[in-house]
């Protein structure tokens, strides 16, 4: 799996957009982008994942750039309860035995009232 | 239930103690994670169940560390003579379809 950086914190005001963004420079062409969150006391949660096409859903949309070396995760309109842990993972295809994920430490998100 | 279940939330052992971890993944899930999460740290894979066929342990981080699914739906991660290095929260996941895995909210183990 490529390896990604992250910003470690980020701060946002709510309503405002949030974008996280995610480096994957060494990302090769069959690797996807994978975007979970965690907030506090819970276990992660899947938000979305692409690989070369830009996608939305009712989380989130994520915007991969033409050369995949980066990506950002925007949320659109920030709530409080978007403050959580943001990890950005690099993987190739999954299928059954290939799903392991391995986590970063990620980015800290705190949206401000 | 409708998501992954784990018990106990917390425990707290005293050094050299053995815990047990149980996972209930949602029903039907085929595969079926653990993960260690130590405190400020992401969660780093300890093990993967494919139905009961454990196919990857490569994150166990030694012999005293021991998962479990015998029927392929239940799990459970038990800690042998329990150390202080082994406080953390443990999560469970599991997943039918690829991409998505759902986790559970983890078990807090306190070792003192």
């Amino acid at each position: 799996d490529a390896k990604t950086t992250q910003p470690p914190s980020m701060d946002c005001a709510e309503g405002r957009a949030a974008n996280l963004p995610c480096n994957h420079s060494t990302i090769s062409g069959n690797e996807y982008v994978y975007w979970y969150r965690q907030i506090h006391s819970q276990g992660p949660q899947y938000i979305i994942h692409g690989l070369k096409n830009n996608e939305t859903n009712e989380m989130a949309s994520l915007i991969i750039t033409e050369d995949r070396k980066s990506s950002t995760l925007i949320l659109p309109h920030a709530t409080l309860r978007d403050t959580a842990v943001y990890y950005c993972i690099a993987k190739k295809p999954i299928n059954f035995g290939n799903e392991k994920l391995t986590f970063g430490t990620g980015t800290r998100l705190t949206i401000i009232p | 239930g409708a998501g992954v279940s784990q018990s106990p939330r917390y425990k707290v052992a005293k050094r050299g103690q053995d815990v047990a971890l149980r996972c209930d993944p949602i029903s039907g899930h085929v595969s079926l994670f653990w993960y260690q999460q130590a405190l400020g740290q992401g969660p780093e894979f300890l093990t993967y169940f494919q139905n009961e066929a454990q196919l990857d342990k490569s994150g166990l981080p030694s012999d005293r560390f021991f998962a479990e699914r015998p029927e392929g739906s239940v799990s459970t991660l038990k800690i042998q003579r329990t150390q202080q290095e082994d406080s953390a929260v443990y999560l469970c996941a599991s997943s039918l379809a690829p991409f998505e895995l759902f986790f559970g909210e983890g078990s807090r183990l306190t070792v003192l």
